[in-house]
């Protein structure tokens, strides 16, 4: 099956500082690719959508300005947390959709972001 | 508005056979899906129903009633491997997943 890769898998970082996470589908294009929050206990959280080459659709009580999201390629989107807090800590999953296939979502592995 | 149920928490015995039940409403139909997800990791597909009935993919089959708005995941023969999260997710009309909450499933030896 499709592959959609993440780095880094952890991060670990002080209160202030922006975080990049980076979302790969290795053997597919990407048209679409999802970005979610998952905390501890609770289901996935859609964040944001967003397609190539176009802007981010956020969720309702998603910061856009704090919750960076780009997606410049067929193959690669970003999330940016900027100036991120504890509260940001949080297990991050993105997921990709290739055009031919709409009902099929790729997740990649997750990212475990740990703000100090 | 959309909504997904789903059992917050069964427990079931290894070997055994478990069902976890799925009810949706949701603003249009693509499909259903279910998936595991263990503790730590990403959400794995273990299915996917867009028509009624039973589709059946080793031990675990999924089954479907779009005019019920229901959903059930059968799990056979359960393993302890099989201690996870099976997560219920429906695709509407824009392609959009919908998540349930998920249901942890316990398996006791």
């Amino acid at each position: 099956g499709a592959v959609v890769s993440q780095h880094p898998s952890w991060v670990i970082c002080k209160s202030g500082t922006s975080v990049k996470i980076e979302c790969r589908s290795l053997d597919f294009q990407a048209t679409t690719m999802f970005w979610y929050r998952q905390f501890p206990k609770q289901s996935l959280m859609l964040m944001a959508t967003s397609n190539e080459g176009s802007k981010a659709t956020y969720e309702q009580g998603v910061e856009k300005d704090k919750f960076l999201i780009n997606h410049a390629s067929l193959t690669l989107s970003t999330l940016t947390v900027t100036s991120a807090h504890p509260e940001d800590s949080s297990f991050y999953i993105c997921s990709a959709r290739e055009y031919r296939q709409q009902e099929t979502q790729y997740f990649g592995p997750g990212t475990r972001l740990l703000v100090l | 508005g959309q909504n997904i149920d789903q059992p917050t928490e069964m427990t079931a015995t290894e070997g055994a056979i478990v069902q976890i039940n799925c009810t949706y409403q949701t603003s249009g139909f693509n499909g259903l899906f279910w998936y595991q997800q263990h503790a730590g990791e990403a959400p794995t597909f273990l299915s996917y129903n867009v028509l009624d009935g039973l589709e059946e993919k080793g031990r675990f089959s999924s089954f479907l009633s779009r005019s019920k708005g229901y959903s059930y995941l059968l799990l056979k023969e359960l393993q302890m491997k099989d201690s996870a999260s099976y997560l219920c997710a429906v695709m509407d009309s824009n392609y959009q997943l919908i998540w349930g909450a998920g249901t942890k499933l316990i398996i006791k030896p």
